[in-house]
């Protein structure tokens, strides 16, 4: 199964937006709304910020906001701060009953 | 909120066989699935089989399938994830994590379980 593609870096400057990319093919991105996006801070286990396409659960910073078109999923960061650095994995459901995860994006601030 | 607590890190040689655990509490364990995550060092997230307490219903990865072995005592509320024959590539944290349907995304993780495998 082939992962999802994310760009492998990026990096920013406090209080910049930035967005990440998350592509996939017509069978799991393009396909429906079942994408997600974690966070993963240094040493510790993954954190959902956003699941299907744009909804954050509760807790999570409304600076997080999601998006898609066609078969990218977009996640944006808005007012970066120097807690955000982090990677950051999208993911997204594949029929039959398959998760797929992307390589991760590590955020530099 | 549900949480979900790990067995302990692990080294094993190669050969070896090893179960590791996943104990689930606060909420209704036998109606979430449970899907276990691999990361390898410096790597990202990779889905390795999902399972449903309540049916033992499990599904794996094409990546994963006849390498490891999921399931799930309802009992205690924990699932397991295990190998009959380790191999130095197994060396990874290894991610449980819970979800209410197939179409949902893991929104509770347990801590980690560090399996190293070295002669």
């Amino acid at each position: 199964q082939s992962a999802l593609t994310q760009p492998a870096s990026v990096s920013g400057s406090p209080g910049q937006s930035i967005t990440l990319s998350c592509t996939g093919i017509g069978s799991d991105i393009g396909d429906h709304n079942y994408v997600s996006w974690y966070q993963q801070l240094p040493g510790e286990a993954p954190k959902l910020l956003i699941y299907d396409v744009t909804k954050r659960p509760s807790g999570v910073s409304d600076r997080f906001s999601g998006s898609k078109s066609a078969s990218t999923a977009s996640l944006t960061i808005a007012g970066l701060q120097a807690e955000d650095e982090a990677d950051y994995f999208c993911s997204s459901y594949r029929n039959p009953k398959s998760v797929l995860f992307g390589g991760g994006t590590r955020l530099t601030v | 909120e549900g949480r979900l607590v790990q067995s302990g890190a692990e080294v094993k040689k190669p050969g070896e066989s090893l179960k590791i655990s996943c104990q689930g509490s606060g909420y209704r364990f036998n109606t979430q699935y449970i899907g276990w995550v691999r990361q390898m060092p410096g790597k990202g997230l990779e889905w390795m089989g999902t399972i449903y307490p309540d049916d033992s219903e499990t599904t794996y990865s094409p990546s994963f399938q006849g390498q490891v072995t999921i399931s799930v005592d309802t009992s205690i509320s924990t699932a397991y994830l295990q190998w009959s024959s380790l191999k130095a590539p197994d060396t990874a944290m290894y991610y449980c994590a819970s979800r209410y349907s197939r179409y949902d995304p893991f929104d509770s993780w347990g801590q980690g379980t560090l399996v190293t495998v070295s002669s």
